[in-house]
């Protein structure tokens, strides 16, 4: 595997349930984001890691709970989500080394559904 | 607040054609822009990334120009081709070392029709 991975792809979960999303950067990455965007709606930033600490938290609920073990490897831990959580989940890593032409790499995205 | 604009929304032109996306932010103090294709459920692929300091870059049939005192960003596509259908984004990135903080527009939808 190369680039940035997420598992899994589609995701249909009911208000009650738990579910994680997983996400895997192959680039030797410094830090990992978690994006959401929903229809008609700019792409947002929920979570920024940096060498494993939290870094940016951008005002999101707590029933989305972030989880970074190692650089690596980034989770989105879901609970009790509401049918307005439904949206392309993105993941995104960088390098974070301060040049300013650093970018970050996106994977594919977890489409999740809340019914 | 920090927002970026793009118009139009979604935008259908003949295969051949020249055009012009058009992204526009409300803070000038800037680290950089840039613009991302997303193809459809799929995730962002980088485009070209300009600095703060710079004032165009190019890459291939693209070119993408930067005016911090307006405020405004295009994304240049010279003859275009319907693999170039795609929705296009732009974000800008505050000036912060290290992780990145990106803010992006909502996008405009191309279609490139044979």
């Amino acid at each position: 595997e190369t680039g940035v991975t997420q598992t899994p792809r589609h995701l249909v979960m009911g208000m009650t349930n738990k579910k994680s999303l997983k996400c895997e950067q192959h680039l030797g990455h410094n830090a990992m984001y978690w994006y959401k965007q929903s229809a008609k709606k700019p792409l947002e930033l929920m979570f920024v890691y940096s060498l494993e600490e939290r870094v940016e938290n951008n005002s999101v609920p707590s029933r989305f709970s972030p989880e970074c073990p190692n650089s690596s490897h980034l989770f989105l831990h879901l609970h009790t989500l509401q049918p307005e959580d439904s949206a392309l989940y993105l993941c995104a890593s960088s390098q974070a080394s301060g040049v300013i032409t650093d970018t970050q790499y996106f994977g594919p995205g977890t489409r999740l559904t809340v019914l | 607040k920090q927002e970026v604009t793009q118009i139009p929304a979604a935008l259908s032109v003949p295969e051949g054609e020249n055009l012009v996306l058009n992204c526009s932010f409300t803070d000038s103090a800037i680290y950089n822009l840039q613009w991302f294709r997303q193809d459809p459920g799929k995730g962002l692929t980088s485009l070209l990334l300009i600095q703060s300091s710079q004032r165009e870059q190019t890459s291939g049939r693209l070119n993408a120009s930067l005016d911090k005192s307006s405020g405004r960003s295009t994304l240049y596509i010279a003859a275009s081709q319907p693999g170039d259908s795609a929705t296009y984004l732009c974000a800008r990135r505050s000036p912060r070392r290290g992780a990145q903080k990106l803010v992006f527009g909502q996008g405009t939808r191309l279609t490139i029709n044979p």
